[in-house]
């Protein structure tokens, strides 16, 4: 059973088009982080969130985290070519590792 | 700048020849993890250390050891490898006080098994 579910799994969009991936749960997380990973690199993280409705913006990437802290999800507003690779959410829970979703590979076309 | 930092950034090992994969870190950082990626597919965590405190997780393979001989190292060792071990190893690093929260990645070490 996997504990974070992302969707949509992969996504193929055109330069400038605007975008949203989700991932949810039915568990309630201490904080939840994103993160991109690009090709043949380690995950770099984007931005962590911790309070239940915070909404961080991060230049053209808009990240919310839930009321009830289950879920988030991250826009990207006229999405670029650069953005291109796969996304990961993180949830926290408790004093253990982080717990990772299986990623939405998001592929952005010139 | 710190970074957490990964050697070989590419390995080619023989089914069943040992491999050792390394991580160190400059970020003084309590704790360190193993994680196995395959293609297109999330992290999976092997094991990490809070310290030299060694937790194993339930489904990791007995054929992956790690060590952790002082807080800026960590190895990872397959004693015989499998096809199946052909994957990304990443190693990452957290500090004590958000055990569980943002981890700092390495480049990985893309491992292939012939």
């Amino acid at each position: 059973t996997q504990l974070l579910e992302q969707s949509p799994q992969f996504l193929s969009i055109q330069e400038g088009e605007n975008l949203t991936v989700y991932c949810n749960s039915s568990s309630v997380f201490s904080s939840l982080q994103w993160y991109r990973q690009e090709p043949g690199e380690g995950p770099v993280l984007l931005v962590t969130v911790v309070t239940g409705g915070e909404v961080k913006k991060l230049k053209r990437l808009t990240f919310q985290f839930g009321d009830a802290r289950k879920d988030s999800s991250l826009h990207i507003t006229a999405a670029q070519p650069g953005d291109t690779g796969l996304y990961l959410c993180a949830g926290a829970l408790g004093n253990t590792p982080l717990v990772f979703g299986k990623g939405t590979r998001l592929s952005v076309i010139a | 700048d710190a970074m957490v930092i990964q050697n070989p950034r590419y390995q080619v090992t023989q089914f069943g020849k040992p491999v050792t994969l390394s991580c160190s870190q400059t970020l003084n950082h309590n704790v360190m993890y193993w994680y196995q990626q395959k293609s297109s597919q999330a992290p999976k965590l092997l094991f990490h250390y809070y310290d030299k405190d060694f937790n194993n997780e339930a489904d990791t393979p007995d054929n992956f050891q790690s060590r952790r001989p002082n807080t800026s190292f960590c190895f990872l060792d397959i004693r015989s490898p499998g096809l199946g071990d052909a994957a990304m190893y990443l190693c990452a690093t957290s500090t004590r006080r958000s055990f569980g929260g943002e981890q700092f990645f390495g480049p990985g070490t893309r491992l292939t098994v012939l």
